[in-house]
Parts: C-alpha cells; structure tokens; sequence
C-alpha cells in the first residue's frame, strides 16, 4: 500500500510557465514533507521542505503548500526554466522518531519535462 | 564536507556471484537506507538502519543483506545475484527533521 503517492508519473510545461507537481498520502502520522530533485546519471538531491506546523514554505522560485485535511501537498515552480526538466519526489516522514520505523516514505515520482 | 559515498559506480555481475556496494557518511547521521530504482519506476526501499547495530527490512529485502557496524557504513551484500536485482542503488542518510543526503548511485547489470 502506497503511503505516498504521485499520480502523475510525467508533466510537460513551457519554459516560463508555472509547473505544479501534486503529491497525496495516507499516513496521518506523517508531519514533514520533502521535495527531491534527480537528474540521469544522478543521486537525488533535497529541493525543499515543509513541515505540518506550516501550510507554505518558499525558497526562491520553489513553493510547497500543504493541505493537511486533504493530505496534499504541491510544489510550484515559477517562471519553470530548461534545468528543472528533472524527476521530482515526494517524501514524508512521521512526527516522531521510530514512529514510521523507515523514516522517510518516497512516492514514485514525476518527470517535469520542461519545453522550449 | 563528502557527504555520502557510494562504491562502485558502475558494475556487471555475473548470475550466481556476490558483490558488496559500500556506502559511507561523514554526517554523522543515524538513520541509513538502502534503495533501489528501476527503470521508470520510483525508489523502493530495501533495508535500513536506524543507529549502528541495528538494521531492518524494507519494501523489496530479499536477495540482500547489510549490516551496520559503525555510524558511518552501511554496506549491501548481494549473494546470489540474479538478472531482477538489475537496477540502480542509492544510499542515503538522514537525521532527524533534516534533509535526506543520497549518494550517486550505482548502476549494477546482472547478466
């Protein structure tokens, strides 16, 4: 049973729009959420994070809003450019330690495909 | 600051053959994950470790094992390869309410 899930395994959007990246779980124990990055070739590397106390954390052009009655959260890019065409996860982690006996739950990702 | 490393980068195994992926971190972080990735498909978690001496079972653990005798490895063993264990891994480690660091893969072909 997926415990975080990103429905959308890809998404094409034009170089200056907005890129929106949605991502749902089930667990209500989670309370910190994580976005990654991975290009080919690469290991994933931490984009942004949020935790429950919150409902928007931003950093730049990156946006993660939490809806914590609906489990979901999203990630907007805004003005998306060519280096974001990349995999994008979503992570979550329980609020308290052991609680989630993995810590951290990845959901399958989505490739942003960013086009000219 | 290296982060995490992971060795070797790249290799290919024969069906039957063993191999160890080493994995290190110099954060000392606590928790260490094993994952895997499949063409297409996300990251599937294989084992982890909370702390050293302890290790635990992921999502997809069999035909690996690992071990972890100190904070700052955390080694995967393959003992019998087969041509489903084809896949790139990825170690990571995470402390609490920090980011996860991953290391660069290793993309490992069993023919």
């Amino acid at each position: 049973d997926q415990q975080v899930k990103q429905n959308s395994p890809s998404l094409s959007v034009q170089e200056g729009r907005i890129s929106i990246l949605n991502c749902d779980y089930t667990n209500s124990m989670f309370d910190y959420f994580l976005w990654y990055k991975k290009y080919p070739a690469e290991g994933p590397t931490f984009l942004i994070s949020i935790s429950s106390i919150k409902d928007k954390n931003e950093d730049g052009r990156f946006t993660v809003f939490l809806n914590k009655s609906a489990k979901h959260l999203s990630l907007h890019i805004v003005p998306s450019q060519p280096g974001d065409s990349a995999v994008y996860f979503c992570a979550a982690s329980p609020m308290y330690s052991g609680g989630g006996a993995d810590g951290l739950t990845f959901g399958k990702g989505t490739h942003l495909i960013i086009q000219p | 600051n290296a982060g995490v490393t992971q060795t070797p980068k790249f290799r290919i195994l024969k069906i039957g053959q063993s191999m160890t992926l080493q994995c290190t971190q110099d954060m000392n972080h606590n928790y260490m994950y094993w994952y895997r990735q499949d063409p297409g498909m996300g990251l599937k978690l294989i084992y982890y470790s909370v702390g050293a001496g302890i290790t635990d079972k992921g999502e997809v653990p069999n035909g690996y094992n690992v071990s972890r005798s100190t904070t700052e490895d955390f080694p995967l063993r393959l003992e019998l390869a087969a041509p489903s264990q084809t896949s790139v891994y990825f170690c990571a480690s995470w402390d609490w309410r920090t980011e996860a660091f991953f290391g660069q893969g290793t993309r490992l072909t069993v023919v």
